[in-house]
């Protein structure tokens, strides 16, 4: 039961050009939802995140938007640069029971982000 | 900025024997920590919710008694591969929740490589 769904494998685009990475989920309680950027045989990046209040999210280069009626997510870089290839994976939360704190993350799959010069 | 230290970054053990593997917040106490595990192009799985002071919380189809984890401190947890298998080879990554960031805190170790031969 994928909760958190990244259904482009990879995307190719242009220095320059803007990159949209989406990403759909399926459970409802999710709230809180991230983007990690992740080269081979490391860690997980933050790069953005957002709460289920906002529906955009700014920071530089990079935008989240959420569409929780549509239980999708999407992350805008832009202008891309070919040091943004990486794999891209986004996640997502919900408020632990009492409400006081976010649990555990459920990732999606990945999308594999190719910027050419 | 909160930093997750994680070590071995790769080990290679024989079939049977057993690899421990540490995951340090060097900046911040961390009462929650995340093991994960992922598989070459595949997203990372959660494998279990590490509680500072109490039991491992393992997620469905995980061996609690394969994989202990061990959180005696709040600035570490140990994640021990017990009886190592070919099919245990993986790269297992940790993650430590820090209540007081803004993102909540979900930074992530640079991962293990574990190869059982």
């Amino acid at each position: 039961d994928q909760q958190v769904k990244q259904n482009s494998p990879s995307l190719s685009v242009q220095e320059g050009r803007i990159s949209i990475l989406n990403c759909d989920y399926t459970n409802s309680m999710f709230d809180y939802f991230l983007w990690y950027k992740k080269y081979p045989a490391e860690g997980p990046t933050f790069l953005i995140s957002i709460s289920s209040i906002k529906d955009k999210n700014e920071d530089g280069r990079f935008t989240v938007f959420l569409n929780k009626s549509a239980k999708h997510l999407s992350l805008h870089i832009v202008p891309s640069q070919p040091g943004d290839s990486a794999v891209y994976f986004c996640a997502a939360s919900a408020l632990e029971a009492g409400g006081t704190s976010y649990g555990k993350l459920t990732f999606g799959q990945g999308t594999i982000l190719t910027v050419h010069p | 900025g909160a930093v997750v230290s994680q070590h071995p970054s790769r080990v290679i053990c024989k079939s049977g024997t057993s690899v421990k593997i540490e995951c340090r917040s060097l900046d911040f106490q961390a009462t929650t920590m995340f093991w994960y595990r992922q598989f070459p192009k595949q997203s990372l799985m959660l494998m279990a919710t590490s509680n500072e002071g109490s039991k491992a919380t393992y997620e469905q189809g995980v061996e609690k008694d394969k994989f202990l984890i061990n959180h005696a401190s709040l600035t570490l947890s140990t994640l021990t591969v017990t009886s190592a298998h070919p099919e245990d080879s993986s790269f297992y990554i940790c993650s430590a929740r820090d209540h007081g960031r803004v993102n909540y805190g979900y930074t992530f170790g640079s991962g293990t490589r574990l190869t059982v031969v």
